[in-house]
């Protein structure tokens, strides 16, 4: 069965400077989908990166990038000049593409607080 | 609509009712799914709706449980006779497609009390 492991529960960061959540994950499949999103108070998650196993560039989206290590299993969020704004849970997300039901196994969040 | 719509907000139920929790996802998603967070813990599977398929329901706690989706649309999440472990945030998303990644609603807040 596939595991997602987010080993930081809680991070801090300073505005304006960089943070790096880490991700990994276990699966013997070769294809497959790797989300992260954030969840602020709000309760909504909001989608913020995604990255297709099969595709080696990493993902970036504006602040927020990824290194996306497929043979250590490894999927880790850049977020480059942090705002305030981003201050939330921050969710990695395995999807497999074999099942047809393109469900969500989640990590258990890294809560990222970003000080003024 | 232009997000996908969950109501109430929050719901305070006592112990043994049951409730039913609602969904309307965003037009033209074929694909939607019912999410359950607990207090610190992650997003656990519940259930999936896709277009006229029978929906995947091995989430799906116990048999108190039960979910539907009429006109491929609306979805309603109803949990018989409630217990105080079913507190938590029920999150609603859908999807155009797989992979794609989903669009959450905000989820009900459950308290059992």
């Amino acid at each position: 069965a596939q595991t997602v492991t987010q080993s930081q529960p809680e991070m801090s960061v300073q505005e304006a400077e960089t943070v790096t959540l880490s991700c990994t994950y276990d699966t013997s499949e070769n294809n497959y989908y790797l989300f992260w999103y954030k969840q602020p108070p709000s309760r909504q998650m909001i989608l913020v990166i995604r990255q297709e196993a099969y595709k080696q560039q990493n993902a970036t989206e504006n602040r927020f990038s990824v290194n996306f290590q497929k043979a250590a299993k490894s999927f880790s969020l850049k977020i480059s000049d942090s705002q305030l704004g981003d201050t939330a849970m921050y969710f990695c997300a395995f999807m497999s593409s074999l099942s047809g039901t393109y469900k969500y196994i989640f990590g258990t969040g890294t809560r990222l607080k970003v000080l003024a | 609509g232009a997000g996908v719509s969950q109501s109430p907000s929050n719901k305070v139920t006592e112990k043994g009712k049951d409730v039913e929790l609602r969904c309307d996802p965003i037009s033209g998603h074929t694909a939607l799914y019912w999410y359950r967070q607990s207090l610190g813990q992650g997003l656990e599977f519940l259930i999936y709706f896709q277009g006229n398929s029978a929906p995947d329901k091995s989430g799906l706690p116990s048999d108190r449980f039960s979910a539907e989706r009429t006109g491929g649309s609306v979805s309603t999440l109803t949990i018989q006779r409630t217990q105080q472990e079913d507190s938590a945030v029920y999150l609603c998303a859908s999807s155009l497609e797989g992979g794609s990644g989903y669009t959450f609603g905000s989820g009900t807040r459950l308290t059992v009390v």
